[in-house]
């Protein structure tokens, strides 16, 4: 059973540039969400994805955006990266219904994005 | 708006020894609370959860004990090992359509000794 995969695993760009990162959920999911980790701290909720829509969001500029496909898989895109954007992005999965969405949820093991 | 509230942020117990994290949560809309353990270059992974119609909730060498009026939950590992050694963030969730939206706690940096 394939668990949450992430694409790419390490990714370099420079200030005002975009980028595009990708998630796979857990076999049987159908709910993503988006997290920003950066280094020695929590996670940080951006928002999440259920049946294409994007349900609920966090705290993040509209420079942050995403995207979720038919097939459940999942974009997030982030725009006029800043310095600040540099950070570990990680993706959860989880079993979500019309009204609410199972709490257990499951991570990928992130993307490492580096902005120069 | 810091909800969850994690300590300490590093902890160092002997092999064998009982390592423990607290947290304390501002929200009392929450109704459910996990564990994750990550390692480092990793995604976190759930370690375990409680919801709060329970005090306690044990696994293995892990518990959480949860104390609703305190608004406080904490993690106790027993007989700790050094494939512990890793870091532990407590979370919370819950409420309407906050359900999913998981909020984090800053994080314990624990090291087992051997």
């Amino acid at each position: 059973d394939a668990g949450v995969t992430q694409s790419p695993t390490h990714l370099i760009k420079t200030r005002g540039q975009q980028v595009t990162l990708r998630c796979s959920p857990k076999s049987g999911h159908d709910t993503v969400s988006w997290y920003q980790q950066a280094l020695g701290q929590g996670p940080q909720f951006i928002f999440q994805y259920y049946e294409e829509e994007e349900r609920q969001r966090g705290n993040f500029p509209d420079r942050f955006s995403g995207h979720q496909f038919p097939n459940y898989s999942s974009e997030l895109n982030v725009n006029a990266l800043l310095l600040g954007d540099s950070a570990l992005y990680l993706c959860a999965s989880s079993l979500g219904t019309r009204l609410a969405v199972d709490n257990e949820q499951f991570f990928g093991p992130g993307t490492r994005l580096t902005v120069l | 708006q810091q909800q969850v509230k994690q300590s300490p942020q590093s902890l160092i117990v002997q092999k064998g020894g009982i390592s423990i994290i607290n947290c304390a949560y501002e929200n009392t809309a929450f109704d459910y609370f996990p564990w994750y353990q990550q390692f480092p270059g990793k995604g976190p992974a759930l370690l375990i959860a409680i919801r709060p119609d329970v005090s306690e909730k044990k696994e293995g060498r892990f518990t959480i004990s949860f104390n609703k009026s305190a608004k406080q939950f904490s993690l106790h590992i027993m007989d700790s090992q050094p494939g512990d050694s890793a870091t532990y963030f407590c979370a919370a969730s819950g409420g309407g359509t906050s359900y999913g939206k998981l909020t984090f706690g800053q994080g314990t940096i624990l090291t087992v000794h051997p």
